[in-house]
């Protein structure tokens, strides 16, 4: 595997239920990133990890738990979810956190809740 | 704090005709500047990024990139459009007094090619 890998690539789940979706780089990098890509609004940052801590956090709902056991993965915790959160989840990574570095993002988890 | 501005949501091109899509961002001094491509049902890629040096920057898939301080632009082009290109644009600038020191994403252009 290269790159950055997401799976599932596709979820439907219910109000009720918890899921997880999870993400891993294989670049070496430090910095991993989730995003929120739902249709006709702009890419919205969600949670930022730098060497495993959490450095940015924008004001997420707490249905949304992430996790980061290392430097290589990157879990996103889904508990009681909305309707309005069916949207494209898509994960990144990037060299370090910063304004200069380019990131490279997965294929994304189609999630549809019902 | 740093924005950046697609202003066309969509652009319909035939196949092996030019292209630019724009790009225009607030900042006062010179940001990191990136183009990313979104086929679908795929992540974001990384097309070409300006950093300083030479204005006109040549990424992947013959796409290049040209930076004007003077109009705050960073628009994309390409001579000539492969259908394969359709896709959504997205332009991202980064810069250290944003306030947040992850790059801003404008909200893409989608771009429809026509045979």
């Amino acid at each position: 595997e290269t790159g950055v890998t997401q799976t599932p690539r596709h979820l439907v789940m219910g109000m009720t239920n918890k899921k997880s979706l999870k993400c891993e780089q294989h670049l070496g990098h430090n910095a991993m990133y989730w995003y929120k890509q739902s249709a006709k609004k702009p890419l919205e940052l969600m949670f930022v990890y730098s060497l495993e801590e959490r450095v940015e956090n924008n004001s997420v709902p707490s249905r949304f738990s992430p996790e980061c056991p290392n430097s290589s993965h990157l879990f996103l915790h889904l508990h009681t979810l909305q309707p309005e959160d069916s949207a494209l989840y898509l994960c990144a990574s990037s060299q370090s956190v910063g304004y200069s570095y380019e990131q490279y993002f997965g294929p994304g988890t189609r999630l549809t809740v019902t | 704090a740093q924005s950046v501005t697609q202003p066309d949501i969509h652009i319909t091109v035939s196949e092996g005709a030019s292209l630019e899509l724009r790009c225009n961002y607030s900042y006062g001094a010179t940001p990191y500047l990136f183009w990313y491509v979104q086929s679908p049902g795929q992540g974001l890629q990384l097309l070409l990024k300006y950093f300083s040096g030479d204005t006109l920057v040549q990424g992947i898939k013959g796409f290049e990139a040209e930076f004007k301080r003077s109009q705050s632009s960073f628009n994309l082009r390409k001579p000539s459009v492969h259908w394969s290109d359709a896709a959504e644009y997205f332009c991202a600038v980064g810069s250290p007094s944003g306030g947040s020191y992850i790059p801003t994403f404008g909200r893409g252009t989608s771009l429809i090619v026509h045979p």
